[in-house]
């Protein structure tokens, strides 16, 4: 079994759609998050949640909504979709996320990642 | 705040040979740092961690980190290269500000030539 499942894998999209990215985690694990890989395959965080609720937003913009209808699940949705948003899309799950304002030492648990090409 | 830096956005070794892929760090408190791979269009994958202890950490398929803070380095290095060994390689360190988010340095392409 996929420890953190993402569907789709492919999504080819023309500018101005509104799609959506699912992501389940069968670890019992507390936090989700989302991270972004851009074509240089720099990695960022765009969001994470524990236990359903929004802990970070790393300034991403409003057109992108994540939903968390339980901890297993975190999924993205993206409104009017521009040639910037094409990039690989991780979710990714941890333990829990640690002490705040302490460093995690939890391992964190990536998906395989859903490839989205705007065009 | 934190950051990481790769140095030498890609490497390459021939099979056998010694890999080496350089971590710097910069950290405004004790790190936790970590390295994972990327293979081909696939998700990334814990190779190990460091977060306290032993400073030379071993991890899986043969790899081995050492934190050295007065270097403010975590190399990786791995004795022999394997053809199943090419992939991207990412450092990170652990943010404390906002706990639980991972900030990773640019990636390392290693190429392994027969």
């Amino acid at each position: 079994d996929t420890a953190v499942s993402q569907t789709p894998k492919y999504l080819v999209t023309q500018m101005g759609n509104d799609k959506s990215i699912k992501c389940e985690q069968n670890l019992g694990h507390d936090t989700m998050y989302w991270y972004k890989q851009d074509s240089k395959k720099f990695l960022k965080i765009m969001f994470s949640y524990n236990n359903k609720e929004l802990i970070i937003n790393e300034t991403v913009p409003n057109r992108f909504s994540p939903k968390s209808p339980d901890k297993a699940h975190l999924n993205l949705h993206i409104n009017s979709l521009e040639l910037g948003d094409s990039a690989v899309y991780f979710c990714a799950s941890s333990q829990d996320y640690g002490t705040w304002g302490l460093p995690s030492g939890n391992t964190i648990y990536f998906g395989e990642g859903s490839w989205l090409t705007v065009v | 705040a934190q950051s990481v830096t790769q140095l030498g956005s890609h490497v390459s070794v021939s099979e056998g040979a010694l890999v080496l892929l350089r971590c710097n760090y910069s950290s405004s408190v004790p790190p936790y740092l970590f390295w994972y791979v990327q293979y081909p269009n696939q998700g990334l994958q814990l190779l190990l961690k460091y977060t306290t202890g032993a400073t030379l950490v071993k991890g899986i398929n043969g790899f081995e980190a050492e934190f050295k803070k007065s270097e403010t380095s975590f190399h990786l290095t791995k004795p022999s290269a394997h053809m199943s060994d090419a992939a991207e390689y990412f450092c990170a360190v652990s943010d404390p500000i906002n706990t639980g988010k991972l900030i990773f340095g640019q990636g390392t392409t290693l190429q392994v030539k027969p």
